[in-house]
Formats: structure tokens, sequence, C-alpha cells
């Protein structure tokens, strides 16, 4: 549960792929969640995965589950500016809401 | 209605000073929650409330006193607070204390400085 860790900064061009990683501890975790914070600004859900899922899709986004790695990742096709924030995983444990570190995406022209 | 209100958006207050924060959410969910969120980190769980009642409470000084007057109201009354204090506090709501397929819905936040 508290130990949801993923990679600090991740910087790519317009137009380019992005690939946010985090890895959590919880095997037990029904769902998994992907937050989206523009600064300043609360938390905007992006996107979800069932535990018993591999891969959801979503217009840009697609989010992979690795379970037995503990694995959970979300690539941004096409990456836009307005991409540009901090991105969240999360995972509940216990009726507790556990957030990664938070990964800073920044989006070159 | 799919938001979560919080006011004020920005508060100053001084460490004598009695302030309080409130959140109001119309979607019907019986589970809120106050977060505190320091710069550059994750968002931090103070208390959770399930069907207006306190479910949990992580070891949070006794100066953050939260209160849920109806099932829309969340307020976190705030005393002699420090200048460590200061952070950007967000409320979330959701549907069931799991979070389910619809996680959590967060508020924008107050933005507290504590001089």
């Amino acid at each position: 549960g508290e130990d949801v860790e993923q990679s600090l900064f991740l910087s790519v061009r317009e137009g380019d792929s992005s690939v946010i990683n985090c890895t959590y501890t919880d095997s037990s975790s029904t769902y998994l969640y992907w937050y989206k914070q523009e600064p300043g600004a609360g938390l905007q859900l992006l996107t979800y995965i069932f535990s018993n899922m591999d891969m959801k899709q979503d217009q840009r986004l697609t989010v992979l589950l690795n379970k037995k790695d503990k694995h959970l990742s979300l690539r941004i096709a096409d990456t836009q500016t307005g991409d540009s924030a901090i991105y969240f995983c999360a995972e509940t444990t216990f009726n507790k809401f556990y957030f990664g570190s938070g990964t800073k995406l920044n989006v070159k022209p | 209605d799919t938001e979560v209100t919080q006011t004020p958006k920005h508060l100053v207050m001084g460490m004598t000073n009695k302030k309080s924060l409130k959140c109001e959410q119309h979607m019907g969910h019986r589970a809120m929650y106050w977060y505190k969120q320091k710069a550059k980190k994750p968002p931090e769980l103070m208390f959770v409330y399930s069907y207006e009642k306190l479910s949990i409470n992580e070891s949070v000084p006794s100066r953050f006193s939260p209160e849920c007057p109806n099932s829309s109201l969340l307020n976190l009354h705030l005393h002699a607070l420090q200048p460590e204090d200061s952070a950007l506090y967000l409320c979330a709501s959701s549907r069931s204390t799991g979070g389910g397929n619809y996680g959590y819905t967060f508020g924008s936040g107050t933005r507290l400085t504590v001089v």
C-alpha cells in the first residue's frame, strides 16, 4: 500500500509517445488508477484498470498492467504540450488510496 | 453536477487564527476525504468520512478538526496552526470508500499559507 513508486521526471517532444511507469505493492488491489495534476490544481482521474485486465485503451491513453511484477504503465500517444503535468498512479488498500510519488511530464514543442 | 467544490481557493492565516475550509459535493457520494499536499509531493490522507461518520483519522494533530454536517458537506476547522501546515488541502469524494471504477473525485483545493 504505502510504497507506490514512480520515476520523478520524463521529458518528451511534442508528437512523441510518453510512457510513465509505476510499481505498486498490494497484489490484492482491485483497481489501479492514473491521475493528472496540473500546476495549482486538484487531481483529475484520467483512467483506471481493473485487476483482472492486462490492458485498457481509452483514446490516446493505454494502460498496461503486469500483475506478476506489480507494474503499471501509462502510455500517452501523440503527446501534446497540454499534457505537461504531474501524473500519479494510485492503488486502493483497505479502503485507503495510496498515491505514487508522481512523475512530472515535460512536453517540449 | 459532477464536481467537488472547495472554498476558499486561497487562505492566509496567522498562527492564532481560527478558520474553516469547506467542501461540497452533490453527486450522492457517501465517502468524503481530506488530503494534505505539500509542494512536489503526493497527497497524504488526513481523514475519511463514510456515511457522515469519521472512519479514518491518520494521526492528524488536533489543531485540525473535521466535521461532516450532512452527506454533501465536509468542513475542516483550523486552529493554532504552524507555518509547516502551509500546503494545498484537497477534498475528495467517492461512491464508497473502496473507490471502485469511478475512483475519487477531487476538488481543486485550498492553498493555505500560515504566517
